[in-house]
Order: C-alpha cells, then sequence, then structure tokens
C-alpha cells in the first residue's frame, strides 16, 4: 500500500515568511510524528499526535513551530517567520498505535527546508 | 529517563569483512529498541526491532542485533559488508508504554572501502 508522503519535496524560502510543510500517514495509522534533521545530525523530535489526545508538544523549539493533524490523518507543520537556522530536512512518521507494535515508525522523504 | 548512546559516528570496514555498530541504551521502562538505515537521500527505513521476544533479532539485507539486558547494549552486526551497506544507521529506544517518548541515537556513519 501507500506509504508516507511528505510535500513539498523542497521548499526554498526567505528569512521571515512562514511556511507549511504536508504530511500524508499511512491509512489507519493512529500515530504522527514529526522530527528535524538538520545537517549531519541526528533526529530531533519535534511533536508527536495520538489519535483524539492532546499532542505531545515537547519538542517544538519556538513558538513560531505549529502543527496541526486534521480527521486524524493529515498534518500541517507550520514555521511563522522562518530564520536561517530553521533550514533542515523535517520529517513526518506514522506507526499502529497498539500494544504490541513496538511503535515501528514508517517515515516519509522528508521536506527540505532552505531558508535564505 | 531514558536515553540511546551510539559508540561511534563513523565507522569504515572493508567489503566483505564484519560490520559492528554499537549502541548502548538508558530506560527506566522495559524498552523496544530499533534499528534505521538512512541511505543517502532517502527516507529512513526498519532494519529491525527488539520487542521483548527473542534477545537475538534478524532484520533485512543480513543485519542482525542481540539486546544484552547486562550490559544494556543493542549492537547491530553484520557478518559480510557489502557497498550497498555504506549508510547512515540510527538506533532507537522506545518504552513499551509511551510512544511519545522515543529518542533517536545520534547516528553512525558505514563507510564500505572496496
Amino acid at each position: 500500500g501507500a506509504g508516507v508522503s511528505q510535500s513539498p519535496s523542497n521548499k526554498v524560502t526567505e528569512k521571515g515568511k512562514d511556511v507549511e510543510l504536508r504530511c500524508d500517514p499511512i491509512s489507519g495509522h493512529t500515530a504522527l510524528y514529526w522530527y528535524r534533521q538538520s545537517l549531519g545530525q541526528g533526529l530531533e523530535f519535534l511533536i508527536y499526535f495520538q489519535g483524539n489526545s492532546a499532542p505531545d508538544k515537547s519538542g517544538l523549539p519556538s513558538d513560531r513551530f505549529s502543527a496541526e493533524r486534521t480527521g486524524g490523518s493529515v498534518s500541517t507543520l507550520t514555521i511563522q517567520r522562518t530564520q536561517q537556522e530553521d533550514s533542515a530536512v523535517y520529517l513526518c512518521a506514522s506507526s499502529l498505535e497498539g500494544q504490541f507494535s513496538g511503535y515501528e515508525q514508517y517515515f516519509g522523504p522528508g521536506t527540505r527546508l532552505t531558508v535564505t | 529517563a531514558q536515553s540511546v548512546t551510539q559508540l561511534d559516528s563513523h565507522v569504515s570496514v572493508s567489503e566483505g569483512t564484519p560490520v559492528l555498530l554499537r549502541c548502548n541504551y538508558s530506560s527506566s521502562y522495559s524498552p523496544s529498541l530499533f534499528w534505521y538505515v538512512q541511505h543517502p537521500n532517502k527516507g529512513l527505513q526498519l532494519l529491525l526491532k527488539y520487542t521483548s521476544a527473542a534477545t537475538l533479532v534478524k532484520g533485512i539485507n543480513g543485519f542482525e542485533a542481540e539486546f544484552k539486558k547486562s550490559e544494556t547494549s543493542f549492537h547491530l552486526t553484520k557478518p559480510s559488508a557489502h557497498m550497498s551497506d555504506a549508510a547512515e544507521y540510527f538506533c532507537v529506544v522506545s518504552p513499551y508504554s509511551s510512544a511519545s517518548k522515543i529518542i533517536f541515537g545520534s547516528g553512525t556513519r558505514l563507510s564500505i572501502r572496496p
């Protein structure tokens, strides 16, 4: 079946502009995660959605970052007033939440954001 | 509290020789442990996972990992490296009870010499 998809694949924006990144998780996956991967770095957790529960926003680096998940499916990560340090690859993952799933995550291809 | 440490940021081996990528973890829960691989300009792909069943876990592409609770380790091995194994590898710890506490290691870059 279809995997996790993200759009756009690449985004170049000017400093100070707002950007929206989209993630379509695998159908039926109740958990959705956003991560940021800076050049040569590991993954930095940003935010986690699980069903209708309040999202875990503990990884968002500043109040310029926000995310929503509509209808328990598609998610949008918004970065307001972008800064050069926001340049990174933004990864989305989904998982089938369940007691025995071991929370295996399926990753999208990422959105490469470049702030000029 | 949880943490995961990948002991080597870069490992280089010759093609056909064994691969060892080291990972140590700390968890106050009974964790699930994963290894993911990221090839250049590609998304992350699950190699294998440990979820409290057999301690020796076999994954894709000939990789395997052994969960050693006494050593709090989950090292990734492969008997014979192939050029296509060159990639970034991430060790991941996840508490069995909370998906939001998933932690990724900093990654190990594996290079294969011809």
